[in-house]
């Protein structure tokens, strides 16, 4: 089974907008860390923000913030006031306590901002 | 500041030669590092990591290889390219291995095997 589930392959916003980009996950473990990556053409991989499963709080950084819901197992990214910079691939993934070593990333969701 | 060198960007080589690609870290000592790869449109594969000089793990099996001479350099490397083995490899560096913690990424190689 998939650990790290993302739905949306292509997304588009137009610039100033909020968008939300899906996210799903599948762990046994009680302790995991989730994580968000931005690709942008140039290849590199930008992260973004961090949520732990014990953490009570959503994550914010910024213009992201995660939407963290433990129970369905979800965490999807929020990016509030599109801006055309923020045209990439953005990635989940997610380490687990019992495999710490490995990050194990989604497919990827290719948001593309219109102006 | 840790700094992630990976080189070179890009690299076009024959099938059957050789293939040696360098990542090197900077700010801070024994870190945890890892090869990654990502096949075109997709997400990315962990390939190799070490958690110290000399100690490596293969998480698949294929024509590839990786080393760790020194504490802050990581070496991926093959005796003889295949045409599968074009891609984009990604050099990454953690503090530790714990699920808190994030990975930080290299720029990235572009591997063409024609």
């Amino acid at each position: 089974a998939q650990k790290i589930t993302q739905t949306q392959p292509g997304m588009f916003v137009q610039e100033k907008e909020a968008v939300t980009l899906d996210c799903t996950y599948d762990t046994s473990d009680q302790s995991y860390g989730l994580f968000w990556y931005k690709q942008p053409s140039s290849g590199e991989m930008i992260f973004l923000i961090y949520q732990g499963s014990y953490d009570e709080q959503n994550a914010t950084e910024g213009r992201y913030s995660l939407n963290f819901q433990k129970a369905r197992k979800s965490a999807n990214l929020v990016i509030s006031a599109s801006q055309l910079g923020d045209s990439a691939m953005y990635f989940c993934a997610m380490r687990e306590r019992g495999s710490a070593r490995q990050l194990t990333f989604g497919s990827g969701t290719q948001l593309t901002v219109l102006p | 500041s840790q700094t992630i060198h990976q080189w070179p960007a890009t690299l076009v080589q024959p099938v059957g030669s050789p293939l040696s690609l360098e990542c090197t870290v900077e700010g801070t000592s024994n870190p945890n590092l890892y090869w990654y790869r990502q096949a075109a449109g997709r997400g990315l594969q962990l390939l190799f990591y070490s958690v110290g000089i000399g100690q490596i793990s293969s998480e698949v099996p294929q024509n590839l290889s990786a080393s760790r001479p020194q504490d802050r350099q990581f070496i991926l490397s093959s005796k003889k390219l295949l045409l599968s083995d074009s891609g984009f490899y990604l050099c990454a560096w953690s503090v530790a291995d714990r699920a808190s913690e994030k990975l930080f990424f290299g720029s990235g190689t572009q591997l063409s095997v024609l």
